[in-house]
């Protein structure tokens, strides 16, 4: 019974470089969301999609970052030439689809934890 | 303001003793709220539901009063294990597909 996977569990870059970042849904499960956590802070979202489609990015900085979630495979958080105010632990969860009023919510992966150099 | 509001404590607790969290939240159209807990470099993992009616799962009671838009949370007999940084969690719909909106949450550490 995996749970949501996300993985490099971490990751160290220097200012400059990209940073991808993986993670597979709970079986059953097709949507997925990203959260930011930045050191003594709460979770933020990012970013919602769906199988090949991004449903809800209000959450996401204009430039550097983007997510997608393709038809086969995980989906990918990138972040290009990153800087150290990018250092973060960055959360995919994941829900499954729900067509009706529910309190059915999402489950969170171990998260990536992104360092800048 | 911040959408979902929380005392981030800490709250240092005696092993045994009745701990409650209160969380105010500012858009009267939220319609779900949730509580997580997070331990230390950890995910958020649900802990339970928030239901109009109030509700409890075990030691854990939780209410909702949509009027004054306040939530809360109530530990009793707690223990060691209950150690963690407790999150309020606010969704605007009843439909499970849709952002969550996180308090900075509230650091709890039960002394022994």
């Amino acid at each position: 019974n995996a749970g949501v996977m996300q993985n490099p569990r971490h990751l160290v870059r220097r200012r400059g470089q990209e940073a991808r970042l993986r993670c597979s849904p709970m079986k059953g499960h097709s949507h997925v969301y990203w959260y930011r956590q930045l050191p003594e802070e709460g979770l933020k979202f990012m970013v919602y999609l769906q199988k090949e489609n991004i449903i809800d990015e209000s959450g996401m900085p204009k430039e550097r970052f983007s997510a997608e979630f393709p038809k086969e495979g995980p989906s990918i958080l990138r972040i290009q030439q990153v800087v150290r105010g990018d250092s973060a632990a960055y959360f995919c969860a994941s829900s499954p689809r729900v067509d009706r009023p529910s309190q059915e919510t999402q489950y969170f992966g171990p998260g990536t934890r992104l360092l800048v150099l | 303001r911040k959408e979902v509001e929380q005392d981030p404590g800490p709250f240092n607790v005696p092993e045994g003793a009745t701990v409650a969290f209160n969380c105010t939240y500012s858009n009267s159209a939220s319609q779900s709220f949730f509580w997580y807990r997070q331990d230390c470099r950890k995910e958020p993992k649900l802990l339970m539901s928030v239901y109009s009616s109030g509700n409890e799962d075990g030691r854990f009671t939780a209410q909702l009063n949509r009027a004054s838009q306040y939530i809360s949370l109530l530990i009793r007999d707690s223990k060691l294990s209950d150690s963690a940084t407790y999150l309020c969690v606010v969704r605007r719909s009843n439909f499970g597909n849709e952002k969550l909106t996180f308090g900075t949450g509230t650091r709890l550490t039960i002394i022994p």
